[in-house]
């Protein structure tokens, strides 16, 4: 079966240090996958995607990077976290052409 | 560039009753995809439904039902026989092709009160 697992859940990080948020994908190959990112109380703004290993697209300048090291496996960075890089954290990829996007759980990351 | 808009930060509505949530849209794209996400307090995001553009009859799923307005650009949700468990935050949104990326609305927060 198809399913998208992102982890971690929770994290509290202080302010300079480093990120790393994990999504995969299984029971598929080559899928396009998505990084979002909600505020508190707001909407999802894309941050990038990607539509293949190596190949990423970056919506919104920022302290934030992304890599896809494998086909299923999408990494969301940052070398020096910020107080603004606080919210909650989506993966996202798109299983069935035309047909919406099948989110993670997310990560709810607080920066102190 | 395309851009979604929810007018209505929050609603509420009673326990059985039906509550419509709106949206408006724009683009310049003749053909589109239109969706409904719910987001509730797990904050797992569930798609509730979708509208193909190309297609003049209104989705519907179980108690879940959309008015699409092309010409207008508007999107409408409504919810029958409201429930508990629909309180949550929903989010409208657009994608323009295959694949391409979805764009949201910064949502409407819906409270269903017993």
């Amino acid at each position: 079966s198809q399913t998208i697992h992102q982890w971690p859940a929770t994290l509290v990080q202080p302010v300079g240090s480093p990120l790393s948020l994990e999504c995969t994908v299984e029971g598929t190959s080559n899928p396009n996958l998505y990084w979002y990112r909600q505020a508190a109380g707001r909407g999802l703004q894309l941050l990038f995607y990607s539509v293949g290993i190596g190949q990423i697209s970056s919506e919104v300048p920022q302290n934030l990077s992304a890599s896809r090291p494998q086909d299923r496996q999408f990494i969301l960075s940052s070398k020096k976290l910020l107080l603004s890089d606080s919210g909650f954290y989506l993966c996202a990829w798109d299983p069935i052409l035309n047909y919406g996007y099948t989110f993670g759980s997310g990560t709810r990351l607080t920066v102190v | 560039a395309q851009t979604v808009t929810q007018s209505q930060p929050e609603m509420s509505v009673q326990e059985a009753e039906t509550v419509t949530l709106s949206c408006t849209y724009d683009t310049s794209e003749s053909d589109y995809y239109l969706f409904w996400y719910k987001q509730p307090p797990s904050r797992q995001m569930i798609l509730v439904i979708r509208q193909e553009a190309y297609k003049q009859q209104n989705a519907t799923e179980n108690r879940f039902s959309v008015n699409f307005q092309k010409a207008a650009k508007s999107f409408s949700l409504k919810i029958s026989d409201s429930q508990l468990g629909d309180a949550a935050m929903y989010f409208c949104a657009y994608m323009k092709t295959s694949y391409d990326k979805v764009i949201f609305g910064p949502g409407t927060s819906l409270s269903v009160i017993p």
